[in-house]
């Protein structure tokens, strides 16, 4: 079975410093990993996605993530934070094969950035 | 063009009464999620279907829950006898068929159950 960890609760970093939003995963051979924000009262939105290629993926508003196979890691990174940045973020993994298609997340990470 | 739209967006019930929730997913998208979302238990995977079939039910947590998706479009989620431990946002997401695509996620229902 899938897992994924997300070490920190919380993460605070000043607006224009970079931030990075730590995630970890178990799958059963090669995954599939995604990451999800979260406003408040509102559904979750996709960021980004790693499938297979380049180890460095771009996203949404300026986020990038950089799969790391041997750390089996997936953080989710922005070079110059935002204030309207601040959100729950969640890092998710699904196998690359199998019959499974649903997502494992992580325990999510509370992003705040302070002006 | 539309994303994915769920009603009731709030829904509070009384303990031992029976709740449905809907989903509409994106129009052309086969494949439907249900998640769960709560304070103690973060994001668990409910219920998935491919058209109108659903091949994986593992994450239904008791027999009081059951799932039913018609035209390979429009999803009702039901509780039955519904329990306070029931209380929760239930969140509906839909995706293309194909493991690799991203799942889109509805703004949620949420349950409180007295």
């Amino acid at each position: 079975a899938q897992s994924v960890a997300q070490p920190e609760d919380q993460v605070n970093v000043a607006e224009g410093n970079p931030l990075t939003v730590k995630c970890t995963y178990s799958v059963s051979g090669n995954p599939y990993l995604f990451w999800y924000v979260q406003y408040p009262n509102r559904g979750l939105q996709f960021l980004l996605k790693y499938i297979t290629g380049d180890n460095l993926v771009k996203g949404s508003y300026g986020f990038e993530a950089e799969f790391n196979k041997s750390q089996t890691s997936f953080h989710l990174k922005k070079p110059s934070a935002l204030v309207s940045d601040s959100a729950l973020y969640f890092c998710a993994v699904r196998p690359f094969s199998g019959s499974a298609r649903q997502l494992t997340f992580g325990s999510g990470t509370q992003l705040t950035v302070l002006p | 063009g539309a994303g994915v739209s769920q009603s009731p967006s709030n829904k509070v019930t009384e303990k031992g009464k029976d709740v449905e929730l809907r989903c509409d997913p994106i129009s052309g998208h086969t494949a439907l999620y249900w998640y769960r979302q709560s304070l103690g238990q973060g994001l668990e995977f409910l219920i998935y279907f491919q058209g109108n079939s659903a091949p994986d039910k593992s994450g239904l947590p008791s027999d009081r829950f059951s799932a039913e998706r018609t035209g390979g479009s429009v999803s009702t989620l039901t509780i039955q006898r519904t329990q306070q431990e029931d209380s929760a946002v239930y969140l509906c997401a839909s995706s293309e068929s194909g493991g690799d695509n991203e799942q889109f996620f509805g703004p949620g229902t949420r349950l409180t159950v007295l």
